[in-house]
């Protein structure tokens, strides 16, 4: 099972571009790198997925290098809400499901 | 369409008693997971159905846990004998199929608080 490694916090200020690294050293040729978004008091939110390159949404971009052994989620020109915790998971379809969590990076983005 | 719902959204007990949380997915989605989120740490898996069948119970932390999901919709989870490391956030979530690229859709949570 791939772990995930991603820094514990990072500050932003409202405009900034940000970027948060996710490390998973041991991904498998069948795992997904899915990244959700935390509030407080809320349950984890869907942001992005990918599997290899470059993906793109109306919220964020992902990027993912050719040996797909990290991955960086990037949030443009953020603001104020943008204000949670940000978690990587690596996962495929095999039968043994687990889905795993690290501990999430901690985004505060200060006006 | 109405998102995942959970019930109650906060509980209370003491120490030794039986607790029962409800989870309400999505409909249609036939995938269904448990997680447990303590206080500032990242998400627990628990256990995920595929249809009302549990092919992974792994992750429940002992034999006090255990989670039925009947009709393939409704799930509950229960903790019998609580004790008080079992205060946390548990969460459900649901997504259209059991593959891991689904996206799953979570719901607010039950906070437990075991006195």
């Amino acid at each position: 099972l791939a772990k995930t490694t991603q820094p514990i916090s990072m500050d932003s200020y409202e405009g900034q571009e940000v970027n948060i690294t996710c490390s998973h050293n041991n991904i498998a040729t069948n795992d997904y790198i899915t990244w959700y978004q935390q509030f407080p008091s809320q349950g984890p939110r869907f942001i992005i997925q990918g599997y290899k390159t470059k993906v793109t949404n109306e919220v964020a971009s992902l990027f993912i290098p050719a040996d797909r052994k990290s991955s960086t989620l990037s949030l443009p020109r953020v603001s104020l809400s943008d204000t949670a915790v940000y978690y990587c998971l690596v996962g495929s379809m095999d039968s043994s499901y687990k889905l795993i969590f690290g501990s999430g990076t901690r985004l505060l983005v200060r006006p | 369409g109405a998102g995942v719902s959970q019930s109650p959204s906060n509980k209370v007990t003491e120490k030794g008693k039986d607790v029962e949380l409800r989870c309400d997915p999505i409909s249609g989605h036939t995938a269904l997971y448990w997680y447990r989120q303590s206080l500032g740490q990242g998400l627990e898996f628990l256990i995920y159905f595929q249809g009302n069948s549990a092919p992974d119970k792994s992750g429940l932390p002992s034999d006090r846990f255990s989670a039925e999901r009947t009709g393939g919709s409704v799930s509950t989870l229960t903790i019998q004998r609580t004790q008080q490391e079992d205060s946390a956030v548990y969460l459900c979530a649901s997504s259209l199929s059991e593959g891991r690229t689904d996206t799953q859709y979570f719901g607010p949570g039950t906070r437990l608080t075991v006195l």
